[in-house]
């Protein structure tokens, strides 16, 4: 079975400082995707990011930068110089690949989410 | 604009009753899915469908019931038979078989209430 876990509930940090937020992961398949998505108050879930596990690199886009490492199953995501607009819950996710041969793609397992509050 | 579109955006039901949480999407995508959302959990499947008149229990359909009759549209019902049925609801869609990238989108959910 698969699974996700966030172990930080809620993170506050003051704006401009820099934000980890962890991811662990549990699968039994051998490829898989893993993604971030980030809920704003409005209540939609925003795609972020998608890894595919055979792809190690890290990810830099503005300021969000993405860690992940096979090795210890995580899948890290740093927000720099943060800001009030980046308040939101993140959303750490996991789903089989295609190439897998599956057809229960989009059928993500999510981590229980973490509250990041960045205050003024 | 190009998206998915929820509504009732907050239902209260009483206790006994059915009720249907609408999901419409113009995106022109195969697959849709009904997510469930309580505080601390995350986000849990409840059904999903990766074509027309056709769909999957998740991982907690029961109480739940849905039906996907035309590709823009994947309505839930919350019947009495759902314990607790108290939560927020997200429908999302994606593209299907061939085309899927991971990029699930997401509507903005239905806050469903039991009195």
């Amino acid at each position: 079975a698969q699974k996700v876990t966030q172990a930080q509930t809620e993170i506050s940090v003051v704006e401009k400082e820099d934000v980890t937020l962890d991811c662990v992961y549990e699968t039994r398949d051998t490829t898989y995707y893993l993604f971030w998505y980030k809920q704003p108050p409005s209540g939609e879930l925003v795609f972020l990011i998608r890894r595919n596990s055979f792809d190690e690199q890290n990810e830099i886009s503005g300021r969000y930068s993405w860690n992940f490492q096979k090795s210890t199953s995580s899948f890290n995501f740093t927000i720099t110089a943060s800001q009030v607009v980046d308040s939101a819950v993140y959303f750490c996710a996991l789903s089989e690949a295609m190439g897998a041969g599956g057809t229960s793609y989009g059928k993500l397992t999510f981590g229980q989410g973490t509250i990041l509050t960045v205050h003024p | 604009d190009g998206g998915i579109t929820q509504s009732p955006k907050y239902l209260f039901r009483k206790e006994g009753q059915n009720v249907t949480l609408s999901c419409e999407q113009n995106l022109n995508h195969d697959a849709m899915y009904w997510y469930r959302q309580d505080p601390g959990q995350g986000l849990r499947l409840i059904y999903y469908s990766q074509i027309v008149n056709d769909f999957q229990k998740g991982d907690i359909a029961e109480g739940y019931s849905v039906s996907r009759e035309k590709k823009e549209s994947f309505p839930l019902t919350v019947t009495s038979a759902q314990k607790n049925p108290t939560a927020f609801y997200l429908c999302a869609s994606s593209m299907g078989w061939g085309g899927y990238t991971g990029e699930l989108f997401f509507g903005e959910g239905s806050r469903l209430t039991v009195l």
